[in-house]
């Protein structure tokens, strides 16, 4: 069966310190990765979109890495602050047989930047 | 740029009552998505839309819900008799032409609870 997982439910971390958060999916072959945040009571918001062929991305203190081989994206938050808490989804944009998309996501996970 | 509005905000209602979400898009978006969200979950896709024509519901509870895109601009989303597992948030989104590795724009949402 298809499947999307993201790293446990809830990560806590230092204020300074790098947040890694990982999404894992199965029996899927997504052309794009993409990342979006989500805030209590408000819709996600789109942070970065990585190919299949790119192997990583960059936006200010945003990485995104995607291995199509481990099946695997990794979403880095350097220097994290209190503000980059928030639920961040991982979505799969597959292909339709068109050029078409559409995103599968995962559950999220909630990080939490502690002063 | 306005973004995508979506209305009501929140809404209780007893089961097997109706009841129904309007959402306008971002102005000159061609695609129209509806997503469920359950508490803990990410979003998931109910019916997508390509200007005023279905492109996917298959995810669509067809006996009870339903959705229309008169002009292809705006949308409703109906349920109608509802149950108490449709409580969720429903996410209304739009994207420029739907295409792969678009990004895709969220509205707030409305907060449904089924009693």
């Amino acid at each position: 069966s298809q499947k999307i997982e993201q790293n446990s439910e809830a990560l806590n971390i230092q204020e300074g310190k790098t947040a890694t958060l990982t999404c894992n999916y199965t029996n899927y072959s997504p052309a794009y990765l993409q990342w979006y945040r989500q805030d209590p009571g408000r819709g996600p918001v789109f942070l970065l979109l990585i190919r299949e062929n790119e192997k990583e991305k960059r936006k200010e203190r945003l990485k995104v890495t995607f291995d199509t081989t481990l099946k695997q994206s990794l979403f880095h938050i350097t220097a994290s602050q209190p503000a980059d808490s928030a639920t961040y989804l991982c979505a799969l944009d597959m292909n339709r047989g068109s050029t078409l998309g559409r995103l599968y996501f995962g559950r999220g996970t909630q990080l939490t930047v502690w002063p | 740029e306005a973004g995508v509005a979506q209305s009501p905000r929140y809404k209780i209602i007893e089961k097997r009552q109706s009841v129904a979400f309007w959402c306008n898009p971002i102005s000159g978006h061609a695609t129209l998505y509806w997503y469920q969200q359950i508490l803990g979950q990410g979003p998931k896709l109910l019916i997508q839309f390509q200007n005023n024509g279905v492109v996917d519901d298959s995810q669509l509870p067809k006996d009870r819900f339903s959705a229309e895109r008169l002009k292809g601009v705006d949308s409703t989303l109906k349920i109608q008799p509802a149950k108490l597992e449709d409580s969720a948030v429903y996410l209304c989104a739009s994207s420029l032409r739907g295409i792969l590795g678009e990004t895709q724009y969220f509205g707030p949402g409305t907060r449904l609870l089924v009693l």
